[in-house]
């Protein structure tokens, strides 16, 4: 079946560094959602990208859908201590046996360190 | 606007027990979803309801049963809690159909000894 795996795990990054996230799925996918986590609380739809390279910006966050449509990432500048959480991507698939599926990752757990 | 409210925030289960997880909505949404939170395992699909009066399977849906009660709320019910169950639940909507952006409630913390 679909996966999608996230890499990292964990980052740990320096206040006012950047830093990627990346997200690799086993087949193509329709879309793909980005969520964010705080510690403690619920996942928040931050963005959602359909088309093959299309690149979106919020602020210091960019995130980017690849050209075969099959991974994405998300880009930090400037880390800050608002950034803390858990970042996952979800892809949306379809398949005529099981309609749209929609596969989160694992999450990559982001700490900032001041 | 409380968006997607979720009840009880935290429980405890003995093996055996059973509960319902409360879940609704003041969006107007036509979906709704529950997933749960394992850590390292990201959110996998137990049931979604895409319109009132319809329910699907997803990922994981054996040990849950469901009810879409209205256009407004979803609930969950787990008839013989298993400690393979302990997990965060979340209850979510959209506005369209699966695939469209989630809007989650805030979790019910569930540990079944």
């Amino acid at each position: 079946g679909q996966q999608v795996m996230q890499i990292p795990q964990y980052q740990h990054v320096q206040e006012g560094e950047d830093f990627t996230t990346y997200c690799n799925s086993s087949t193509t996918l329709s879309n793909i959602q980005w969520y964010k986590q705080r510690p403690g609380g619920h996942p928040v739809f931050l963005i959602q990208l359909v088309k093959s390279g299309e690149v979106k910006k919020q602020k210091r966050l960019t995130f980017q859908f690849g050209e075969a449509k099959k991974n994405s990432s998300l880009h930090i500048t400037a880390t800050q201590t608002t950034d803390v959480g858990t970042y996952f991507c979800a892809g949306l698939s379809f398949s005529k046996a099981a309609g749209n599926k929609l596969t989160f990752g694992g999450g990559t757990r982001v700490l900032v360190k001041p | 606007n409380a968006g997607v409210t979720q009840t009880p925030k935290f429980q405890v289960l003995k093996t055996g027990q059973s509960m319902t997880l409360q879940c609704a909505q003041d969006m107007n949404h036509n979906s709704m979803y529950w997933y749960r939170q394992d850590p390292g395992m990201g959110l996998r699909l137990i049931y979604y309801s895409a319109s009132e009066g319809t329910t699907d399977k997803g990922e994981v849906p054996n040990g849950y049963n469901v009810s879409r009660l209205n256009k407004r709320e979803f609930s969950l019910r787990l008839e013989s809690a298993a400690p393979s169950q302990t997990s965060v639940y979340f209850c979510a909507s959209s506005e369209g159909q699966l695939g469209s952006p989630l809007h989650f409630g805030n979790g019910t913390r569930l540990t079944v000894t």
